[in-house]
Parts: structure tokens; sequence; C-alpha cells
């Protein structure tokens, strides 16, 4: 079984509508992160976790909440989608300490009509 | 903010050749990550380095923190090598996630 799981790993949504993506991992890592990917731009940090009570804003945070449910649960929510929010979602985890492996999820491909 | 650059951003070569993929960077880093991408779209991390040279299979990825600049290295190249190729830095020993190259395109004919 994968060690850091992505749902849904396919969606498509209408502009307004409130989504929800979510990550599980098994690895016991503390630190967890949200990037999306866009072609020509590369991975880009959306929010970052280093424990439960710890949120902190990427890079282009803005139109994007998300939840730490628990050590193993980062969900990331879009509010009101919009259509230059498609793009490929990936979670990633990593181990605290700094300048740790990070294990990246499947992905997610959203597409906003 | 760490601005990251990769070369060449398409590559594409024959099976056998010896491949090499730079990246340079603009801020000290803790550490450097070379990542690959399937055409599936999965990341899978390859290396993490903060000095020296790391080698594992055909792979040889190296870093001089001096220049500010990693490659990373195929050799007898295959077609199931054929992915596309990203550097991220972390500049902030992890404080603030990664910044990402824009990836190196990798195809390797038969």
């Amino acid at each position: 079984d994968a060690d850091v799981t992505q749902t849904p790993r396919n969606r498509i949504t209408k502009t307004g509508k409130r989504i929800m993506l979510e990550c599980s991992q098994t690895k016991g890592h503390d630190r967890m992160y949200w990037y999306r990917q866009d072609p020509g731009l590369g991975l880009r940090l959306i929010y970052y976790s280093f424990d439960v009570k710890d949120i902190n804003k990427g890079e282009i945070s803005d139109g994007y909440s998300v939840s730490r449910q628990a050590q193993a649960k980062f969900s990331l929510s879009l509010e009101s989608a919009i259509p230059n929010q498609t793009a490929l979602y990936f979670c990633a985890t990593s181990d605290a300490g700094g300048g740790e492996t990070q294990y990246f999820g499947p992905g997610t491909r959203l597409l906003v009509l | 903010k760490n601005e990251v650059e990769q070369s060449p951003q398409n590559l594409t070569a024959q099976e056998g050749e010896f491949i090499t993929i730079n990246c340079s960077y603009s801020v000290g880093i803790s550490a450097l990550h070379w990542l690959q991408q399937h055409p599936g779209g999965g990341i899978v991390s390859l290396f993490m380095l903060s000095s020296g040279k790391k080698k594992h299979g055909r792979l040889i990825a190296t870093i001089n923190i001096q220049e500010k600049h990693s490659s990373l290295h195929i050799t007898a190249s295959h077609p199931r090598d054929s992915a596309v190729y990203i550097c991220a830095v972390d500049s902030g020993g992890g404080a603030d996630g990664l910044t990402f190259g824009k990836g190196t395109h990798l195809i390797i004919q038969p």
C-alpha cells in the first residue's frame, strides 16, 4: 500500500463550487505539504503544516484553505473554485528536523470549468 | 526567494548515452533534492544532497555549494529513464517547503 494517498485522483467541478482534496499518510511524519503543478511553472507551495496545531501559508495560498485533522491527514479546500485553479495537486510529507526527503502522493488532477 | 534554474529544459538522447542535467540556485540552501516525475504524474525522490556526491545505480548527483550548482548524471541511459527530472532546494532547513525548478523533460530513444 502507498505511504501517501490522495483522494480523489481526478475531479471535474464547476466555477463557484466548494471542493476538498484529501491526503493521508502512514509514514508517521509530522510535516505535510500541499503543492500545485502547472505546465511550464513547476511545483509551487500552497500550504504546509508541521503538526496538528501548526498551519502555514505558502507562496500561493490565496483561494485555498487547509485543515490538519490528525497527524496523518491534511486536507486542502477550494472554497469557491475558479478556472485558473485547474492544475495537478500534490500532497507531500517529511520527517521533522529540516532537510529531509519529501514523499509525494500520486497527485489529484483538478479541472474547473 | 530562491531562484532555481534547470538546463536543458528538454533533452532527447539515444539509448546508452551519458546524460547530464544541471541545476543552479541563487541563495544558500540547507539541502537540494532531485526528483523524478513519470509520464503518469507520480513524483519520486531520487536524491537529497547537502554536499559532495551521491550514487544510486546508474544515477549520480553532485553538488557544489560554493558555486550554487548541482548536476544529475545518468550513465548507460535506457528508455525507461524517460521522465521529467526536477531539482528542488530547501532554503530554510525544511521550514518553508521546497522551491522547485521547472524540470527537464528527458526522452531516451531506443
